[in-house]
């Protein structure tokens, strides 16, 4: 089944303490980013990547960190988390080049206390 | 930079009655792609429907239908026979075709959707 995992579902963690969400997709997409959505503002990209190794910053990149090592994972590092990163995080992926929208994984609900 | 605005923060509907949802956008481009993605309470995103901005036929899947209007830069969605199944929060969304903003979904901030048995 074609599908991008995220992991976890739900992440409760304290300030400072370092932390990773993974994203994997299975169907050789070369583009994958992250939003994070909050009440009242909808989505908004934190980071995207092109292909391999080629990652940039997206509209609220502070206190995030991505790697794209291998084409079918782009996990998202908060290196230290803070409050105000308390938010529901989704990956995505699709093809630049055509119109059929981008997957979304299930959602990762991060609480930082 | 491109902005989509939904201007209904909350709809409702009766079981089987028709509903519009509103989306507007600002862009200078003219090459692009709309989006409706629905959030149930699972919070997965599922798409809806899409459009290509260069197609003037309005998209249709099943129950769910647009309104383009390219030159009122609107975008409405219509859920024909709602079911309680269509309850969930609806976003609409903007693509560059062309690579502007970086291919970045931009989407506006929901309309919560309930239907009413």
């Amino acid at each position: 089944e074609a599908q991008v995992t995220q992991n976890p579902r739900y992440l409760i963690t304290v300030t400072g303490k370092k932390l990773t969400v993974t994203c994997s997709q299975n169907m050789n997409h070369e583009y994958m980013s992250w939003y994070r959505q909050d009440p009242g503002l909808g989505l908004r990209q934190i980071y995207y990547s092109m292909n391999v190794e080629v990652t940039d910053k997206g509209d609220v990149p502070e206190g995030y960190k991505v790697s794209r090592k291998e084409k079918r994972n782009f996990p998202l590092i908060l290196e230290s988390p803070s409050p105000n990163q308390t938010s529901l995080y989704f990956c995505a992926s699709g093809r630049t080049r055509a119109n059929y929208g981008y997957t979304f994984g299930s959602g990762t609900r991060l609480t930082v206390v | 930079a491109q902005t989509v605005t939904q201007s209904q923060p909350e709809m409702s509907v009766q079981e089987a009655e028709t509903v519009t949802l509103s989306c507007t956008y600002d862009t200078s481009e003219s090459d692009y792609y709309l989006f409706w993605y629905k959030q149930p309470p699972s919070r997965q995103m599922i798409l809806v429907i899409r459009q290509e901005a260069y197609k003037q036929q309005n998209a249709t899947e099943n129950r769910f239908s647009v309104n383009f209007q390219k030159a009122a830069k609107s975008f409405s969605l219509k859920i024909s026979d709602s079911q309680l199944g269509d309850a969930a929060m609806y976003f609409c969304a903007y693509r560059s075709a062309q690579g502007g903003s970086n291919y970045k979904l931009t989407f506006g901030k929901g309309t919560l959707l309930t239907v009413n048995p």
